[in-house]
């Protein structure tokens, strides 16, 4: 879900549970997006990305899904470990040189 | 290469200082972004250079914000007369001009508080 204000939306799983995060991205025309991860004091990490030419992308434990019908994107986290809290952000690649935006974030709990 | 370093990594300062910034980039990267963050938010984008020139400053970035890149290495940013509303942590990011697919790659952040 996307968060109001300064509220933060939050999953909490079991361990070893899936994990589905959604983000609805603002521009239709974006043709790239990537899927950050951000542990407490660190900036955002890369872990996945996909073109606007594919629907589904695979990494090593995550999947990515883009449904540009709907402007949505998903990330997918199998076999959910402790490792894996985090505040997880979608960015979007605009068309022109304009820099990557950001959604506001979901915060992923891992329950042991 | 130890990726994008960000010095100080904390700065609390009064209201009416200046502080200042610095970013260290991965060293071939030719692109630099400074975003901002506030808390429970996501990054919120202020400025961006490529290798020396400054091709794009958001609305966020008032006049009291200024950030160079002198020799298309290194990045400062100074923010000068501080207000409480400055308080937030202070990113910074390199890539590589890849058309398409500009991959960020970011540093740990220099968190302000203006008291």
């Amino acid at each position: 879900g996307e968060s109001v204000g300064l509220h933060l939306p939050t999953l909490s799983v079991q361990e070893g549970d899936n994990s589905i995060i959604n983000c609805a991205y603002s521009n239709s025309a974006s043709d790239y997006f990537i899927w950050y991860k951000q542990e407490s004091g660190k900036g955002p990490q890369f872990i996945i990305d996909i073109r606007s030419n594919m629907d589904k992308r695979q990494g090593q434990r995550v999947t990515v899904l883009l449904n540009k019908t709907v402007k949505h994107l998903s990330l997918q986290i199998a076999a959910t470990q402790p490792g894996d809290s985090a505040v997880y952000f979608c960015a979007e690649n605009q068309p022109g040189n304009t820099p990557l935006v950001f959604g506001k974030g979901t915060r992923l709990s891992v329950i042991a | 290469d130890t990726g994008v370093s960000q010095n100080p990594r904390h700065k609390i300062t009064k209201r009416g200082q200046n502080v200042t910034f610095r970013c260290d980039p991965i060293s071939e990267h030719n692109r630099l972004y400074w975003y901002r963050q506030t808390l429970g938010q996501g990054p919120e984008f202020l400025t961006y250079f490529q290798n020396e020139a400054q091709l794009e400053k958001s609305r966020l970035l008032s006049d009291r914000f200024s950030a160079e890149r002198p020799k298309g290495s290194f990045s400062t940013l100074e923010i000068q007369r501080t207000e409480q509303g400055d308080s937030a942590m202070y990113l910074c990011a390199s890539s590589l001009d890849s058309s398409g697919a500009n991959v960020l790659t970011f540093g740990a952040g220099s968190r302000l508080t203006v008291l």
